[in-house]
């Protein structure tokens, strides 16, 4: 079955750690998109490629970075520079014919 | 559970009852809306999609209805199921280009047995 897939489910960062949450979808989708999501707000975009090697800043892209070396993987970095990195991030594909197909995401804490 | 939308605005519906949930979107050049899913925990879901030159489109059990005048959407479930209890948001887009989608904030769907 085609899907997109996030990992780990949940995730756990010390103060000054980076960590890396992964997206993988078999879809043959050409765009992807990082999102963050916290409690009573819309998802907010990180940041979205929209073809292999290439890829944007959202509305929130500091203390985060990405990297698109294949078509079905987008990995999002949260660096030590995001001080506020608690939130559950969505992972996302799409043609450009129809909406996204959003991953099961992924729940990050700081402790 | 997951704390998604610890805030958000809450519609209690009696099982086998109708449903509506509102969303006002915010741009008048947004022509293709979206209404997700999300299941506590979970990624948001697909539901159902409609153009800005319709005014209304129905699925099964599903229905949206654009009021492009006053820049209104609204879903609408019938016969309100268990599994139907989620949050439930809508995405506007401007000419289907996917980084140019606004997700509202959602509202909470609670079904009361």
């Amino acid at each position: 079955d085609g899907g997109i897939t996030q990992s780990p489910k949940y995730l756990f960062r010390k103060e000054g750690q980076n960590v890396t949450l992964s997206c993988e979808q078999n879809l043959n989708h050409d765009a992807m998109y990082w999102y963050r999501q916290d409690p009573g707000q819309g998802l907010r975009l990180i940041y979205y490629s929209q073809i292999v090697n290439d890829f944007q800043k959202g509305d929130i892209a500091e203390g985060y970075s990405v990297s698109r070396e294949k078509k079905e993987s987008f990995p999002l970095t949260v660096t030590s520079a995001q001080k506020n990195p608690t939130a559950f991030y969505l992972c996302a594909s799409s043609t450009d014919s129809h909406g996204y197909t959003f991953g099961s995401g992924t729940r990050l804490t700081v402790v | 559970g997951e704390s998604v939308g610890l805030h958000l605005p809450t519609l209690s519906v009696q099982e086998g009852d109708n449903s509506i949930i509102n969303c006002a979107y915010s741009n008048s050049a947004s022509d293709y809306f979206i209404w997700y899913k999300q299941e506590s925990g979970k990624g948001p879901q697909f539901i159902i999609d409609i153009r800005s030159n319709m005014d209304k489109r129905q699925g099964q059990r599903v229905t949206v209805l654009l009021n492009k005048t006053v820049k209104h959407l609204s879903l609408q479930i019938a016969a309100t199921q268990p599994g139907d209890s989620a949050v439930y948001f809508c995405a506007e887009n401007i000419n289907n280009y996917g980084q140019n989608f606004v997700f509202g904030p959602g509202t909470r769907l609670s079904v009361l047995p």
